[in-house]
């Protein structure tokens, strides 16, 4: 069955850092986005991506933040300089339609924990 | 503005059924979506309603209530492995259809 893989699953960095976040989405799918969640929160919208652009970001993806499309698979997340409250898990999502069309279904990774210190 | 309203528990008993409601507040509300995660894991899909009423799947429903601003999720014949916080989102068409996420019910399943 088709999945949405992330790297790495763990990254423990310093602040200050750059990071950077990949996934590789489902093949067939159109759009993609990050979420991220802090430990024992809700999950909350970062980006969403279609036709190699940005299509919706949230007050969180500040400029410290960019996405990138590479190239024909990997989808990455780029943090410029990290900060103590960038610690969360990253989520990687992917869908056929915009929010997952007509069920709204998106497709996660399993997600990139990162630590900063 | 938008928010989602959740129980952030709720504990029931193995084979019982248990329903977590979600109220929300949307401007462009478009359709309410339902997701399982066991901690530590990544969410999964569970189910969507975009319009009143009941759809099932197996032992899970989700139900909808536009006029109400209103849903809910039922699971049925509880088991061990459905302990896991769900979340229910919604599609904001004000938001280019984005989900708006609750903050999730955790919820505790006993012998």
């Amino acid at each position: 069955e088709p999945e949405v893989t992330q790297t790495p699953s763990h990254q423990v960095t310093q602040m200050g850092q750059e990071v950077i976040l990949r996934c590789v989405p489902i093949s067939n799918h159109l759009y993609f986005y990050w979420y991220r969640q802090i430990l024992g929160q809700k999950v909350e919208f970062l980006v969403s991506f279609y036709n190699n652009e940005i299509s919706e970001k949230s007050e969180i993806f500040d400029d410290q933040f960019s996405v990138e499309r590479p190239d024909g698979s990997n989808f990455t997340l780029k943090i410029r300089s990290t900060k103590l409250e960038d610690s969360a898990m990253y989520f990687c999502a992917s869908s056929e339609t915009v929010a997952g069309g007509g069920t709204g279904e998106l497709f996660f990774g399993e997600g990139s924990r990162l630590t900063v210190l | 503005g938008q928010s989602l309203e959740q129980p952030s528990e709720v504990t029931a008993v193995e084979g019982a059924i248990v329903q977590i409601n979600c109220t929300y507040q949307t401007s462009g509300f478009y359709g309410l979506s339902w997701y399982q995660q066991h901690d530590g894991g990544a969410p999964t899909f569970l189910s969507y309603n975009g319009l009143d009423g009941l759809e099932e799947t197996g032992r899970f429903s989700s139900f909808l209530s536009r006029s109400d601003s209103y849903g809910y999720l039922l699971l049925q014949e509880l088991q061990m492995k459905d302990s896991a916080s769900y979340f229910c989102a919604v599609r904001d068409s004000h938001s280019n259809y984005q989900l708006i996420w609750g903050a999730g019910t955790k919820l505790i399943i006993k012998p």
